[in-house]
Parts: structure tokens; C-alpha cells; sequence
């Protein structure tokens, strides 16, 4: 069965360091999303992208995060000047039109 | 008002017992309605999708009334590994911006 793949699985980081959160969506699929889910909290939208740019964002998706898809199978998120708050999970989705299937997440840690 | 409304619980229920969970959302204009299912510290997965005629998937049944604004999941004859977060999600439109419930958690008890 096709899966989100995310890596790595835990990043830990000094504050004010950046960071980049790797995924390989699903092969066919065409929309691809990045989530966060503080701990013990809901999952938060961040951004959605498709056709190369992105289509809708977060109020939490400010000028210090940034997608991009450098190649035909990886899709990443890019965290500048780290802060305690962004310590979360980040889950990667991606979906034909259908549901997003969401990657197994990365846990971020700031310190 | 929060977008999407769930009961927190935990609803503690033993093996074989049927439960539901309610989910409210506040708007009127959302398109789309799913539960997923969220295990600890793992990412969601699609349970189901929500129509409007209400649909079942084996244990599981969903239904969806927009005049009230709410959302159902029923499972039945639960079993241990139905333990888990059940989120309440809506989509304001076609491309999954999807907006998520707090979560409702169930304990199956043997």
C-alpha cells in the first residue's frame, strides 16, 4: 500500500536554528499539505501546495516557514529562527482529491 | 466559539458495547465531513468520510445533519483496538483545508 514517507522522525534543535522537514508524498498524488500537532493539542492546518505553488495558508504559516518542491518526489518544510513554540509534531499529507493520507509525522524539539 | 466542537472525554466503554460520539461545527458553508482516527503520538488516519444520507462501514456508522450543524460516529460491538482519538474534521472546500476537532478519546475496556 502507497504511504507518506517523512524523515527524520525526530529533529531536535537549538533555538534560533533552522530546520528542514523532508517528506515523499504518495507517487500520484497532486495536493500536498503540512500540519502540526502541538502536544496534547489539535492538528493545526498549515499550508497546502499544488500545481508548484501554494494554494492556501495558515495564520501560522508566516514568513518564517516555507515549502518547496525541489524535484519530482520531495516535498519539504522549511522552519527559519526556530522558537520553543514551534516544538511539535509536523505531519506531511498528500491526496488525489480525496482525504489527505498523512505521513507518520516528525517531532521537532527546540531547546 | 471553536470551529469544530468534540466532547474531549475519555468515554471509558467495555468490549462489545456499542458508542457514539457528536461533533459540532459552526459553519454553515462547510463541504466536506470525515472522521479520522488518531493513535497516541501517530499521525491520522481516514476512518470515513460523512455524506449527507448517512453511511456505515462495517462497525461504523456516520451520519452528517447540516440544519443542525452536527456530525455522528457510531461504532458497535467495539473492540480493544478501537481505542484510540476520534477527530471530528470539515473542509471549507475542495482542497482539504482541513479544520479539526479536538479529538474525543475512547478506552475500550476488556
Amino acid at each position: 500500500e502507497p504511504e507518506v514517507t517523512q524523515t527524520p522522525s525526530h529533529q531536535v534543535t537549538q533555538m534560533g536554528q533552522e530546520v528542514i522537514l523532508r517528506c515523499v508524498p504518495i507517487s500520484n498524488h497532486l495536493y500536498f499539505y503540512w500540519y502540526r500537532q502541538i502536544l496534547g493539542q489539535k492538528v493545526e492546518f498549515l499550508v497546502s501546495f499544488y500545481n508548484n505553488e501554494i494554494s492556501e495558508k495558515s495564520e501560522i504559516f508566516d514568513d518564517q516557514f516555507s515549502v518547496e518542491r525541489p524535484d519530482g518526489s520531495n516535498f519539504t518544510l522549511k522552519i527559519r529562527s526556530t522558537k520553543l513554540e514551534d516544538s511539535a509534531m509536523y505531519f506531511c499529507a498528500s491526496s488525489d482529491s480525496s482525504p489527505p493520507f498523512f505521513g507518520p509525522g516528525t517531532r521537532l524539539t527546540v531547546l | 466559539r471553536k470551529e469544530v466542537e468534540q466532547d474531549p472525554g475519555p468515554f471509558n466503554v467495555p468490549e462489545g458495547a456499542t458508542v457514539a460520539f457528536n461533533c459540532t461545527y459552526s459553519n454553515s458553508a462547510s463541504q466536506s465531513f470525515f472522521w479520522y482516527r488518531q493513535d497516541c503520538r501517530k499521525e491520522p488516519k481516514l476512518l470515513m468520510s460523512v455524506y449527507s444520507s448517512g453511511n456505515e462501514d462495517g462497525r461504523f456508522t456516520a451520519q452528517l445533519n447540516r440544519a443542525s450543524q452536527y456530525i455522528s460516529l457510531l461504532i458497535r460491538d467495539s473492540k480493544l483496538s478501537d481505542s484510540a482519538t476520534y477527530l471530528c474534521v470539515v473542509s471549507m472546500d475542495s482542497n482539504y483545508q482541513l479544520i479539526w476537532g479536538a479529538g474525543t478519546k475512547l478506552i475500550i475496556k476488556p
